[in-house]
């Protein structure tokens, strides 16, 4: 089992609909939850992180956090064109440092 | 703020060379991590260092080497490259240091990259 799991994709959702992003981790320890946006050819990006159970809105972005069900998922809402892009998720383990674990990442298609 | 840089930004070697990649953090950053991305691996950890001192390492072999200097620039060097050497080589600075909340000491912020092509 690898130790965070994304759906590859793609994703396709039309301009304006609701993108959704799922992403498990295996490891219990873990602390700190982050999404990354990467454009083909481009470094990561930071979205957004979060740490405790619930949800975290920032614009259009919200992200949740269960860590009973060890899942973080991304909601990007009001999808537009330049959203498209590759998501990552990202995961700390409290006893690995900064070590961030990161899933394959979802490929999404914001189709006009 | 300034954001991380690295250098070179771009970089053909040929199998066996050696290669060294640089890296500076965002000002008042003081831990930096280096990441390799390939298409068929995804993103992997390399190393972290902090105050000059490697924290914490991935499984790369030992041709993958690093070092911090006192102004936590970094550098991270390949030895007798392999073809698959070929990669983005990402470098993530954090502020992680005592004094600071928790959630604000971890979040990495990764420079543009170093796309190395091994031929």
């Amino acid at each position: 089992q690898k130790e965070v799991e994304q759906n590859s994709g793609p994703l396709s959702v039309p301009e304006g609909a609701i993108a959704s992003l799922n992403c498990t981790y295996s490891d219990r320890g873990s602390q700190s939850f982050f999404w990354y946006r990467q454009y083909s050819g481009k470094s990561p990006e930071l979205i957004m992180s979060i740490y405790s159970n619930g949800d975290k809105e920032d614009g259009r972005f919200t992200a949740q956090l269960n860590k009973a069900s060890q899942y973080v998922s991304l909601l990007i809402r009001d999808s537009q064109p330049s959203d498209s892009a590759t998501y990552l998720c990202a995961v700390r383990v409290r006893a690995a440092g900064n070590k961030l674990t990161f899933g394959g990442g979802t490929r999404v298609l914001v189709k006009p | 703020k300034a954001g991380v840089t690295q250098t070179p930004r771009y970089l053909i070697k040929t199998r066996g060379q050696q290669v060294t990649l640089s890296c500076s953090p965002i000002s008042g950053h003081r831990s930096v991590s280096w990441y390799q991305q390939t298409p068929g691996q995804g993103l992997q950890f390399l190393f972290e260092y902090f105050s000059e001192t490697q924290r914490n390492k991935g499984n790369f072999p030992g041709r993958f080497s690093g070092r911090q200097f006192s102004n936590s620039r970094s550098e991270m060097n390949v030895s007798t490259l392999e073809l698959g050497d070929s990669a983005l080589y990402l470098c993530a600075s954090s502020p992680r240091g005592p004094g600071l909340p928790p959630g604000a000491t971890d979040t990495q912020y990764f420079g543009p990259g170093t796309r190395l092509t091994v031929l």
